[in-house]
């Protein structure tokens, strides 16, 4: 099984401020690499997949980057509705396809 | 616009089989990969395993031999079995449908990516 690690745990950054999220993969998954944001009490959304490519509607703000096995998101200009929980999934192989830990985006 | 909706009992006796079903809305089953998630109370994403609708699906090794997943194409839904369940099955467990590469910028591996997802349903494993 490919283990998926996201870092750090938490992150407490300011509204307007940036944020980069890293996430690291066992072993190389090309650039098979998404992004979901989870609100409590909601169901992931796709931001980014392809590791750079985004979703439709997301906003410009979001950025991915990285291929093989180390990976970021990085959030420009923090708005209020991005604070959430940010999970990255590889989907290369098949073991099966994993999730990070994820990273909870909290106010500052 | 594609909208998916779980459906099932909510609590689900030690030992007995979880039963869900996706209903899909607002478009049709093909091309896509149809998958099942779960996320246990306060903790992380886990993927279940995924159908294609084709038929042909794969299972998440440590729950493989007691998960199903089936599609019912002709009512635009799609199942998951899960057998022996125990408390550590309680979750909120998601359906999810892969994305769509006619419309988007990506390549055949990016069908995977979960695109669109159901609200969620909360299933207790309980006496």
């Amino acid at each position: 099984e490919i283990v998926m690690t996201q870092s750090p745990a938490t992150l407490s950054v300011s509204p307007g401020e940036g944020a980069s999220l890293s996430c690291r993969a066992s072993q190389f998954i090309s650039s098979d690499l998404a992004w979901y944001q989870q609100k409590p009490g909601q169901a992931p959304r796709l931001l980014i997949y392809g590791a750079f490519v985004r979703a439709t509607g997301v906003p410009a703000r979001f950025s991915g980057s990285g291929s093989g096995t180390e990976f970021t998101l990085t959030i420009s200009s923090l708005q209020s509705e991005d604070f959430a929980i940010y999970y990255c999934q590889q989907y290369n192989n098949w073991t099966p396809f994993t999730f990070g830990q994820g990273t909870k985006l909290e106010i500052k | 616009q594609v909208q998916l909706q779980e459906s099932g009992p909510g609590l689900v006796k030690p030992s007995e089989t979880l039963s869900l079903t996706c209903s899909v809305s607002g478009g049709s089953m093909s091309p896509y990969f149809w998958s099942w998630v779960r996320q246990p109370p306060g903790k992380g994403l886990e993927w279940i395993g995924y159908i294609s609708y084709s038929g042909n699906s794969n299972y998440n090794p440590s729950l493989n031999s007691r998960v199903t997943i089936s599609l019912d194409t002709p009512k635009n839904q799609f199942s998951l079995r899960l057998s022996s369940v125990t408390a550590a099955d309680t979750a909120v467990y998601f359906c999810a449908r892969g994305l769509d590469c006619s419309s988007s910028i990506c390549n055949k591996s990016d069908q995977d990516a979960l695109e669109i997802w159901g609200q969620g349903t909360t299933v207790t494993v309980s006496s």
